[in-house]
């Protein structure tokens, strides 16, 4: 069963930091690993998509790369703003029958301070 | 386009009542999803619906009624629900199909559920 970490589960950052969230799984088995963002009381927006062959995907000031044999993504954010501020989550998608499904890690509480 | 709809915004109901949610999306998608989030917890899957058929029910009780009328539309018809169901209801589609594909998966901003 597919187990997905983050680390840490909360980060204060002041406003210009560049910061680096962590997401780690357990099974490597994965189509994809997608990188959300959610507002307090809101829905997920999309904001990279890692196929399972590709090593980084760039959006903006937002970098997320994969290492699939070690378990391992991360999400670079440069130069962080205040609008930063979110819980961010990684996904990892199976490969195939129930598997397939998107297991979420517990998120990341980023708040970026003036 | 990648909006995914979903109404009510809120819905407060008692534990006697029907009610329903509804998501809509015009991608084009052909995977349409409903997931429950509690509070500070990530997104659990519900259900998950192939062109336009159940595919996945993650064991959710039958106070939980889905239903997909069409490619862009998905209901999720609710009764008899308990205060514990209370939670934020989000909606996702995506463009392959259940088996296999690469899609990213879309979401719709939620509907916030209590019951009382």
């Amino acid at each position: 069963k597919q187990e997905v970490t983050q680390i840490p589960a909360a980060l204060s950052v002041p406003e210009g930091e560049n910061l680096v969230l962590n997401c780690s799984f357990t099974d490597s088995a994965i189509y994809n690993l997608q990188w959300f963002r959610q507002d307090p009381g809101k829905g997920l927006t999309s904001l990279l998509l890692i196929q399972s062959s590709q090593r980084e995907q760039t959006s903006g000031r937002l970098n997320a790369s994969l290492d699939k044999s070690s378990g391992r993504s991360t999400l670079y954010i440069a130069a962080s703003q205040p609008g930063d501020s979110a819980t961010y989550l990684c996904a990892a998608r199976g490969l195939s029958g129930t598997a397939s499904k998107l297991t979420f890690g517990t998120g990341t509480r980023l708040q970026v301070t003036l | 386009d990648t909006e995914v709809t979903q109404t009510p915004k809120h819905l407060v109901m008692g534990m006697t009542n029907k009610k329903s949610l509804k998501c809509e999306q015009h991608m084009g998608h052909r995977a349409m999803y409903w997931y429950k989030q509690k509070a500070k917890k990530p997104p659990e899957l519900m259900f998950v619906y192939s062109y336009e058929k159940l595919s996945i029910n993650e064991s959710v009780p039958s106070r939980f009624s889905p239903e997909c009328p069409n490619s862009s539309l998905l209901n999720l018809h609710l009764h008899a629900l308990q205060p514990e169901d209370s939670a934020l209801y989000l909606c996702a589609s995506s463009q392959d199909t259940w088996q296999g594909g690469r899609a990213e998966q879309y979401f719709g901003p939620g509907t916030r559920l209590t019951v009382t």
